[in-house]
């Protein structure tokens, strides 16, 4: 059973270009949370997505930012007319359901966006 | 809204010396559950142990334990036996009821030969 699929590990834009990153859920799995992490940071979470649906999309920036989960297919989240400082680490967590405490969110390697 | 707070962005350890790493936290709410994840330089995101709020004994994985202080809001890792392996990111986190993982900044481990 893999686990969490992200790709690219690496991205690279220019300012003003578009960031496709993309999240393959674990089998069975139909929740996705998206977060981010600013250099020596810690991970901030940004949009929460069942099939479908966004659930919830507080933690998103209300410009240039948006995020869907397919009933077929990846999550993705992109990035428009990205600047420098979307460059970050991008990880997505996937699960059964919503995550509780008592369960395990899997995590996905991260995307590496850099803009220059 | 939740705040987790990791006070030392760097600390490092003698190969099979014990360290504590620290967290603090602050929630109105009474149960919750707090995290302990590790980050090696491959970026993965690992659990390393995991401790609900309304239990009073400390949880304990292998050589990673926890210090649990609900009343002060204090829950701090203890990593027992360091292995080079251990070497990383940690992140303290916390979950109430919300649909969101809240982490610390983190502190960098690093484990000398």
């Amino acid at each position: 059973n893999a686990g969490v699929m992200q790709n690219p590990r690496h991205l690279v834009r220019r300012r003003g270009q578009e960031a496709r990153l993309r999240c393959s859920p674990m089998k069975g799995h139909s929740h996705v949370y998206w977060y981010r992490q600013l250099p020596e940071e810690g991970l901030k979470f940004m949009v929460y997505l069942q099939k479908e649906n966004i659930i919830d999309e507080s933690g998103m920036p209300k410009e240039r930012f948006s995020a869907e989960f397919p009933k077929e297919g990846p999550s993705i989240l992109r990035i428009q007319q990205v600047v420098r400082g979307d460059s970050a680490a991008y990880f997505c967590a996937t699960g059964q359901g919503a995550f509780m405490g008592n369960t395990e969110a899997f995590f996905g390697q991260g995307t590496r966006l850099t803009v220059v | 809204a939740q705040t987790v707070t990791q006070s030392q962005p760097e600390m490092s350890v003698q190969e099979a010396e014990t360290v504590t790493l620290s967290c603090t936290y602050d929630t109105s709410e009474s149960n919750y559950y707090l995290f302990w994840y590790k980050q090696p330089p491959s970026r993965q995101m690992i659990l390393v142990i995991r401790q609900e709020a309304y239990k009073q004994q400390n949880a304990t994985e292998n050589r990673f334990s926890v210090n649990f202080q609900k009343a002060a809001k204090s829950f701090s890792l203890k990593i027992s036996d360091s292995q080079l392996g251990d070497t990383a990111m940690y992140f303290c986190a916390f979950w109430n009821a919300g649909n969101m993982l809240t982490f610390g900044g983190g502190t960098r481990l690093m484990v000398k030969p």
